[in-house]
């Protein structure tokens, strides 16, 4: 069982550049997201999804897309780096819990930085 | 907003000494609060989800504490060892129709000295 798998674990980008920073669980988790960890601050949701097909915003958006074609996979796409999204970037996992707490699983993080 | 706010910022203590860790939140509507361990360079491992009906749990050297009138929590860790050198963030889970939405501390980060 491995949990949530991100790749790569670091890559540097050049401004504009493009990149798809990947994850996948095994666990037929139903709910994913993607965070980013910056120096002196919490982690802060990027986009999540409650299921295949099922895409929304977190608190920040702005130069990511994501799509979920499968419950399996849901990849985190830079559409064109800038500087500012030189971050590490946490993709987590879990289920879906109507009325009860669910655990999160976080994969190990893809260490990103745009020059 | 939602808001979770740790103390202190960093903490060094030796090998062998406990340590209590503080998180204030002001997040609506609650559903329950984790503590993660976040090694350098990995991810955050889950220690212990608290509800609104817990009032402590404990998870080995670990223990939680939850006063869900004050909207605080804590962390106690007995007998500290070298690998408990980590930074811990405090995460609040707010319920929005069916699924949750988690607000981060920023953490506060342990070394344990020798």
């Amino acid at each position: 069982n491995a949990g949530v798998t991100q790749t790569p674990k670091f890559q540097v980008l050049k401004t504009g550049q493009s990149m798809t920073l990947q994850c996948a669980q095994d666990m037929n988790h139903e709910y994913m997201s993607w965070y980013r960890q910056d120096p002196g601050m919490g982690l802060r949701l990027i986009h999540y999804s409650v299921g295949a097909g099922i895409t929304d915003q977190g608190e920040v958006p702005n130069g990511y897309n994501v799509s979920r074609s499968t419950t399996e996979d849901f990849p985190l796409r830079l559409l064109s780096a800038a500087p500012s999204q030189t971050s590490v970037y946490f993709c987590a996992s879990s289920y879906l819990g109507q009325g009860m707490y669910t655990e999160a699983f976080f994969g190990q993080g893809t260490r990103l930085t745009v020059v | 907003k939602n808001q979770v706010e740790q103390s202190p910022q960093s903490l060094i203590i030796l090998e062998g000494k406990n340590c209590t860790l503080q998180c204030n939140y002001t997040v609506s509507p609650f559903s329950n609060l984790r503590w993660y361990k976040q090694d350098t360079g990995r991810g955050p491992v889950s220690l212990t989800i608290m509800t609104f009906s817990e009032n402590t749990k404990s998870n080995g050297r670990y223990t939680a504490t939850l006063d869900a009138d004050t909207k605080q929590s804590s962390l106690h860790i007995t007998a500290s060892q070298l690998s408990d050198s980590a930074s811990y963030i405090c995460v609040v889970s707010a319920r929005n129709s069916g699924y949750s939405t988690l607000t981060f501390g920023k953490g506060t980060m342990l070394l344990v000295s020798p």
